[in-house]
């Protein structure tokens, strides 16, 4: 079965104070990964999507990293509007659509 | 503002009644997606189309839901004689086949939260 598993689910930062999240799968075919930033009450909004192991995106202080069970988002020197909810999700070869985690809640204290 | 747009944005609605949501999606894709998001939990997929076509269905979604998408354009989604377990963010989704790449980035709504008393 398809399956997408974040951790931590809630990470409490430090202003400026670097970290990781992690998402494993299982997934028949992987067809992309996908990671999206979520605040409340609104729509996922799109980052990043990473297609084979080894592939690496930056966007300002966030890097996404994937390995062929796992993905990770790095959080460099974070800023307080960083605070979301961060979600990955899988597009499986034969599908089109994604399975999402359940999110990692990030907050980050001035 | 070229975004995915849903309407209405909030739905208090009493349970046995019938609601419909609109999603107009980004104009150039041609894929269309609904999903479900309850609190805490990451969005579960419900049923999705390419043009006018329906390709998949969820087995959540019971036959209390329906969806179309009659000119491959915006899309509702119908749920008949609601219940208190419908209360979710429903969230609309649009993507774009022709980009050549192997997965398709999926552009997200802003949702419908519907309330169900």
């Amino acid at each position: 079965e398809d399956q997408v598993t974040q951790s931590p689910e809630a990470l409490r930062l430090q202003e400026g104070e670097s970290s990781s999240l992690n998402c494993s799968y299982t997934v028949s075919g992987l067809r992309g990964l996908f990671w999206y930033r979520q605040d409340p009450g609104k729509g996922p909004e799109f980052l990043f999507t990473l297609y084979s192991a080894g592939e690496e995106k930056e966007k300002e202080r966030l890097k996404a990293t994937l390995t062929k069970k796992e993905s990770f988002l790095h959080i460099t020197a974070p800023k307080p509007e960083d605070s979301a909810t961060y979600l990955c999700a899988v597009q499986p070869g034969s599908q089109g659509n994604l399975i999402f985690g359940k999110g990692t809640k990030l907050s980050v204290k001035p | 503002d070229t975004g995915v747009s849903q309407n209405p944005r909030h739905k208090i609605t009493k349970r046995g009644q019938n609601v419909t949501f609109r999603c107009d999606p980004i104009s150039e894709h041609n894929r269309l997606y609904w999903y479900r998001q309850t609190l805490g939990q990451g969005p579960e997929f419900l049923t999705y189309f390419q043009n006018e076509a329906q390709l998949e269905k969820s087995r959540l979604l019971s036959d209390r839901f329906s969806a179309e998408r009659p000119k491959g354009s915006f899309s509702t989604l119908e749920i008949q004689r609601t219940e208190q377990g419908d209360s979710a963010m429903y969230l609309c989704a649009s993507s774009s086949t022709r980009s050549g790449t192997g997965g398709h980035e999926q552009y997200f709504g802003p949702g419908t939260r519907l309330t169900v008393t």
